[in-house]
């Protein structure tokens, strides 16, 4: 099915531990986004790429970095990782203003 | 810069009852507006968009919202809930001219009691 696929599912990190949350998307949209979900937070842009060879910080960008590798795939890495990065991260993507489709997500706890 | 505000953070109802979920935003410029609905452990789906034309928007689910300029809300309605209508429900707001990059509310859990 089309769509954008997340991985892993679930994670379970030490403080201090690196890992990279892959996303990828087979729509041919140009836009990616990553966005991290918190209880009664709703949802909080970490960083997007409008195009190919761009990104950008969003509202919470600190303790992440992005990676657009090509068109399909926007790859979120924590280099460090807190417990405040305990989370739900979501991976969307969008054309023009038509509104986005998720990913199902990965549940990361740091321990 | 915009802003939306869901006004209510649960809303539990019986099966086959009326439902409003309410959200107003606020912006300085012309906004599209948006529902989205997230099952548990799921990632977020579009109910429905508001972009122009006529304000009364058709979604999946039977689920249906009304663009009010005037009183700038997007209020979400279903006639009558079922069950598995049960999840958190978004609304989100984007600015109609630039990145479209949405702004979402913090969520409204409805729960449909048999």
């Amino acid at each position: 099915n089309a769509g954008v696929t997340q991985t892993p599912k679930f994670q379970v990190l030490k403080t201090g531990q690196s890992m990279t949350l892959q996303c990828a998307q087979d729509m041919n949209h140009n836009s990616m986004y990553w966005y991290r979900q918190d209880p009664g937070m709703g949802l909080r842009l970490i960083y997007y790429s409008a195009s190919e060879g761009t990104t950008d910080k969003g509202e919470v960008p600190n303790g992440y970095n992005v990676s657009r590798l090509n068109k399909r795939e926007f790859s979120l890495r924590l280099e460090s990782a807190a417990p405040s990065q305990t989370s739900v991260y979501f991976c969307a993507s969008r054309t023009e203003a038509y509104g986005y489709t998720f990913g199902s997500g990965t549940r990361l706890t740091v321990v | 810069a915009q802003s939306v505000t869901q006004l209510d953070s649960q809303v539990p109802v019986f099966e086959e009852a009326p439902v409003e979920l309410r959200c107003n935003y606020s912006s300085s410029v012309s906004v599209y507006l948006f529902w989205y609905v997230q099952y548990p452990n799921q990632g977020l789906q579009l109910l429905l968009k508001y972009l122009s034309g006529s304000t009364l928007v058709k979604g999946i689910n039977g689920f249906e919202a009304e663009f009010n300029k005037s009183q700038t809300s997007f209020h979400l309605r279903k006639p009558s809930v079922h069950i598995s209508d049960t999840a958190e429900y978004f609304c989100a707001v984007t600015d109609s001219g630039g990145s479209y990059i949405p702004t979402f509310g913090r969520g409204t859990s409805l729960i449909v009691h048999p």
